[in-house]
Parts: structure tokens; sequence; C-alpha cells
């Protein structure tokens, strides 16, 4: 099983508005990935969560701000977005290795598409 | 840096027709591994085929098959027998010894029926 599944599938908030994300996995993944994806561009990596622990943020503005409560699932808290936030947002997952980075192929999830008015 | 540069935007096949989606990398590191991903327009990133550098024989999966030239740094994808839903968007993707995928710009494919 392969599977990774994110909720919800669209979102719609103010630039007021406090929301969150969700992911989650049961392949015993060890590493998680929060990606941002335009239209008709490749996904950026914004976070990356190894063994429960944030082990790179690609420079991430604040109002994004993610959360591993376990190895089974990635949420990414939402605040204060701006319009040029609108994307779809992607997790992905990966075995992961003790110790250090590996570069284990990586399973996405069917993302949410976020729209910032 | 890494790149990978897919040369081709867009591309179209004809239904049960075989096509080549191109890829190309630059790297000095010595094992790496490379992906091709397609996201159809449910959006979902798919895995389609995995490359590890220290393997010479080109990795298949049913009807996608891979030409792995790594002398010359490139990484084609072979789709035979093309099938409707193999219309999608299609990254190659390159990773070496980290958590960071380098992605090209994508492929659109088109199936003609």
């Amino acid at each position: 099983d392969t599977e990774v599944t994110q909720t919800p599938k669209h979102l719609v908030m103010g630039m007021t508005n406090k929301k969150s994300l969700k992911c989650e996995q049961h392949m015993g993944h060890r590493a998680m990935y929060w990606y941002k994806q335009k239209a008709k561009k490749p996904p950026e990596l914004m976070f990356v969560y190894s063994y429960e622990k944030l082990s790179i943020n690609e420079s991430v503005p604040s109002r994004f701000s993610p959360e591993c409560p376990n190895s089974s699932l990635l949420n990414l808290h939402l605040h204060a977005l701006q319009p040029e936030d609108s994307a779809l947002y992607l997790c992905a997952s990966s075995q992961g290795v003790a110790g250090g980075p590996s570069t284990d192929t990586q399973y996405f999830g069917p993302g949410t598409r976020l729209t910032v008015l | 840096a890494q790149t990978v540069t897919q040369s081709q935007p867009e591309m179209s096949v004809q239904e049960a027709e075989t096509v080549t989606l191109s890829c190309t990398y630059d790297t000095s590191e010595s094992d790496y591994y490379l992906f091709w991903y397609k996201q159809p327009p449910s959006r979902q990133m798919i895995l389609v085929i995995r490359q590890e550098a220290y393997k010479q024989q080109n990795a298949t999966e049913n009807r996608f098959s891979v030409n792995f030239q790594k002398a010359a740094k490139s990484f084609s994808l072979k789709i035979s027998d093309s099938q409707l839903g193999d219309a999608a968007m299609y990254f190659c993707a390159y990773g070496a010894g980290s958590y960071q995928l380098t992605f090209g710009k994508g492929t659109k494919l088109s199936v003609i029926p």
C-alpha cells in the first residue's frame, strides 16, 4: 500500500483566517514532506521532517507552520496568508534512513487545492 | 548545482503508438537516483519509474521503460502502446544523498484517440 492521504481536497480562506492542512500515511515511512506547486510548474519543496524532527525548512515564510505530531501524521498550519500563496499543496513520504538523509522514493498524496481570497 | 532539463514542453502521441520523453541532467555526483513522475489532471504525482545510477540495466515497468545513458547524462522515458490514461504532465527528477529532488519543468503529454 503506497497511499498518502490529504485533507481537505479544496480549501478557500480569507487572508485573516487560520486553517490547517492534514497529511497521513500508514506505510511506516519516517520522512515526510510538504511541497507547494503552482500551475504548470514542478513542485517546490517547503519542509522535510525526518523521524518527527524538522530537517529542512526552505526559507518558508512564518505564516506557514509545519507540525509532525507522530510518525504517520503531518500538518501544515496556515495563518494570515496572501493571495499569492494560492497553490496546490502536496504532501509526500519516503522510507527515510536513521542518522541522515537518503534519496529514497517519495510517494505523494493527492494534494490540497488552496485558494486565498 | 544539479539541474534537470526537459526540452519538450508538450508532446502528443496517437493511441497505441510509442512516444519518448527526453530528460537530461547535470551533476558531478557518481551515485544518484533518477525518477519519472506522472501528474494527471487529478493532480496526484504518481511514480512511474526509478533508476539507480549504479545500475547499468535500464529500468522497466510494464509499458514504461527508460533509456539511461550515464555518460551522456540522459534519462529518457519510453511509453509503449500509449493509452488515453497516459495523458498527463510528466516530470523527470534527480536525487542524490539528500531529501531534495530536483525536478525538470515537465512535459505535457496528450494522447490522441
